[in-house]
């Protein structure tokens, strides 16, 4: 079965300043995989999704990600932290062609903006 | 505005009680998903139908069942309430069910008290 490992279950930085989720992936077979953001008192809404097309994948709201392989890790970036991006954010991994039926969550990480 | 109505957003209960959260999803969309976020569990899949049909079973307890009716809407019951099922449940729905990309309503916070 493939699951997500969040690392931190907390992250701090300053705003302007760079912002990495790290995120890291086990599964046989090359996965599908996303960052979903949740936002206080709102459901999860998708930030950017990696299925098999380019390896750096654009976002919304600035945020990026990178698959690697070799490492087998979907961090998620944002060059400049902004006070609104301060919310929790969820790594999620599915097997192509079980799509939304096989997604798996990460335990979440909340990401802290200190003006 | 995910496109995906749970109501109530809101419910305060006691033990014992029984309970039903109701989620509209998306227009078009078949698949719908019942999720459990609490603080020590984390976001917890409970349930999906496709179509009024049950597709997959996640963590769902005996005492949680759900249904989708035909005009797609889907109920979520919980019954003998405990106060550890109070958390926030999310709903989701989906169309392209090939890429794994949900919507998730604005979630119905349950309290047991």
């Amino acid at each position: 079965a493939q699951s997500v490992t969040q690392l931190g279950s907390h992250v701090s930085v300053s705003e302007g300043a760079l912002v990495l989720l790290r995120c890291n992936y086990s599964s046989s077979v090359p996965p599908y995989l996303f960052w979903y953001v949740q936002y206080p008192n709102q459901g999860l809404q998708l930030l950017l999704k990696y299925t098999s097309a380019a390896t750096l994948v654009k976002g919304i709201n600035g945020f990026e990600a990178e698959f690697k392989k070799s490492e087998t890790s979907f961090h998620l970036t944002k060059p400049s932290a902004h006070m609104s991006d301060a919310a929790e954010y969820f790594c999620a991994v599915t097997l192509p062609g079980r799509g939304a039926d096989g997604l798996t969550f990460g335990k979440g990480t909340h990401l802290i903006i200190q003006p | 505005d995910s496109g995906v109505t749970q109501t109530p957003k809101h419910l305060i209960t006691a033990t014992g009680q029984r309970v039903t959260l109701r989620c509209s999803p998306r227009s078009g969309d078949l698949s719908v998903y019942w999720y459990q976020q609490s603080l020590d569990q984390g976001l917890q899949f409970l349930i999906q139908y496709y179509n009024g049909e049950e597709r997959a079973k996640g963590n769902i307890l005996e005492r949680f069942s759900a249904q989708q009716f035909p005009d797609l809407h889907s109920e979520l019951n919980l019954s003998s309430l405990e106060l550890g099922d109070s958390a926030l449940y999310f709903c989701a729905s989906s169309r392209a069910e090939d890429t794994g990309e949900l919507f998730f309503g604005e979630g119905s916070r349950l309290t047991v008290l």
